[in-house]
């Protein structure tokens, strides 16, 4: 079955100590993006890529960076994190534009010590 | 700007109960139209989604119909059960993106 697959499913680092979450999708969707999400909350797009395109957003924490070697893979990168960086992280893609869902993995849940 | 209102849960059932979640939006041109589920611990599934006025989409028992003259995408199920307890987002998309715009989310409770 096509899917977006994320690892690790849970991830446990220490304050500070950098870390890669990473997603691949067999779907070959343009887009691809990454949400965090805390608890009983929405979740929060941090960035996405159509294609190579990189999109941040506004408010994303320069702490946070993104790569995407391929169509298939996409990295989140923290690079300090902070407790109030735990959270769970979303992956998602979508062929783009307004019409098309966006179809989710199932999440990396980070925790900060 | 784009926004969605939900309405606040948690929303509290008895199985076999009707269940309606509202959802109103504010956006620039003509959205299309989703809601998401989102069982505890897991990612978010497409739940329906609608792209254009008067659409009605259904998937598993709900329904939701598109609404431009109220702006409005409310979300229905004549008989929930208690497997549908989860959390629901209504979510719109950004004109001209390739972006959602979610609601805060309803908490769904369903007990026998």
């Amino acid at each position: 079955d096509a899917m977006v697959i994320q690892n690790p499913r849970y991830q446990v680092t220490q304050f500070g100590k950098p870390v890669t979450l990473s997603c691949s999708q067999t779907l070959n969707h343009n887009v691809m993006y990454w949400y965090q999400q805390k608890s009983s909350q929405a979740p929060k797009l941090l960035f996405h890529y159509y294609d190579k395109d990189f999109n941040n957003e506004a408010d994303t924490p320069d702490n946070f960076q993104s790569r995407r070697p391929n169509t298939s893979f996409c990295f989140l990168d923290i690079r300090s994190p902070g407790l109030g960086d735990a959270a769970m992280y979303l992956c998602a893609t979508s062929r783009g534009g307004t019409l098309n869902e966006q179809f989710f993995g199932p999440g990396t849940r980070l925790t900060v010590l | 700007g784009d926004s969605v209102t939900q309405m606040e849960g948690p929303v509290t059932l008895s199985e076999e109960a009707f269940l309606t979640i509202n959802c109103t939006y504010t956006a620039t041109g003509y959205p299309s139209l989703f809601w998401y589920v989102q069982y505890p611990g897991e990612g978010l599934q497409l739940l329906l989604k609608a792209t254009k006025a008067d659409d009605k989409g259904s998937n598993k028992g709900f329904e939701a119909t598109y609404r431009k003259e109220t702006t409005s995408f409310h979300l229905e199920k004549g008989s929930v059960q208690v497997s549908d307890s989860a959390v629901y987002f209504c979510a719109p998309s950004s004109y001209n993106t390739d972006k959602l715009i979610f609601g805060t989310g309803t908490r769904l409770q369903v007990f026998p």
